[in-house]
């Protein structure tokens, strides 16, 4: 059976601060997985994606993440973050035709 | 290039009514998804079209819920009656060749409130 954990329901940072977003993922075969955001009434946008190419994965806005099978991880992170990045992001990942979400992290940019 | 349309962005309803909303993929997208996200939730397949046949829809309450894709393109999809448990979020989605590895292009959604 597959799984997708996101570890934090809200997270807070200060603007300029580092973004860490975590996901743990549980999966018998070798997972395609994704990162996407959602800002208010809005559709989900894709930031970034691993299929099993390199494991560190660069996406849009200065995002990335990095595949590690080892902790079963596919944390998102982000240098410095900007007020802009305050949404809803969702972790999803999938090994057979179907993509399963996590339950979301709302990420909270303070001034 | 268009993206994925849905309509309508807002409705509300009183419990046992009927409802439909509508979804236009973009042009050329094989495959198209219906999600429910209730609030506080991640996304929940409920159906996944290849071209117009169905590909999966074991989530599909299917004593309520139906959804078909004529021709292959545009889709629907219906709740007849509505519970106070239906009000949720429909996405709907596309993506050109179905793959798990496939990027999903998501619509702004519909947002459903049942009274």
């Amino acid at each position: 059976a597959q799984s997708v954990t996101q570890l934090d329901s809200h997270v807070s940072v200060s603007e300029g601060t580092p973004v860490l977003l975590r996901c743990n993922y549980s999966s018998s075969y070798s997972p395609s997985l994704f990162w996407y955001v959602q800002h208010p009434n809005k559709g989900l946008q894709l930031l970034l994606k691993y299929t099993s190419a390199a494991t560190l994965v660069k996406g849009i806005n200065g995002f990335e993440a990095e595949f590690k099978k080892s902790e079963t991880s596919f944390h998102l992170t982000k240098p410095s973050a900007h007020m802009s990045d305050a949404a809803e992001y969702f972790c999803a990942g999938g090994a057979t035709n179907k993509l399963i979400f996590g339950t979301g992290t709302l990420l909270a940019v303070q001034p | 290039e268009a993206g994925v349309a849905q309509s309508p962005r807002y409705k509300i309803i009183e419990k046992r009514q009927s409802v439909a909303f509508w979804c236009n993929p973009i042009s050329g997208h094989a495959t198209l998804y219906w999600y429910q996200q209730i609030l506080g939730q991640g996304p929940k397949l409920l159906i996944q079209f290849q071209n117009n046949g169905v590909v999966d829809d074991s989530q599909l309450p299917k004593d309520r819920f139906s959804a078909e894709r004529l021709k292959g393109v545009d889709s629907t999809l219906k709740i007849q009656p509505a519970k106070l448990e239906d009000s949720a979020v429909y996405l709907c989605a596309s993506s050109s060749a179905g793959r798990t590895r496939d990027e999903q292009f998501f619509g702004p959604g519909t947002r459903l409130t049942v009274l």
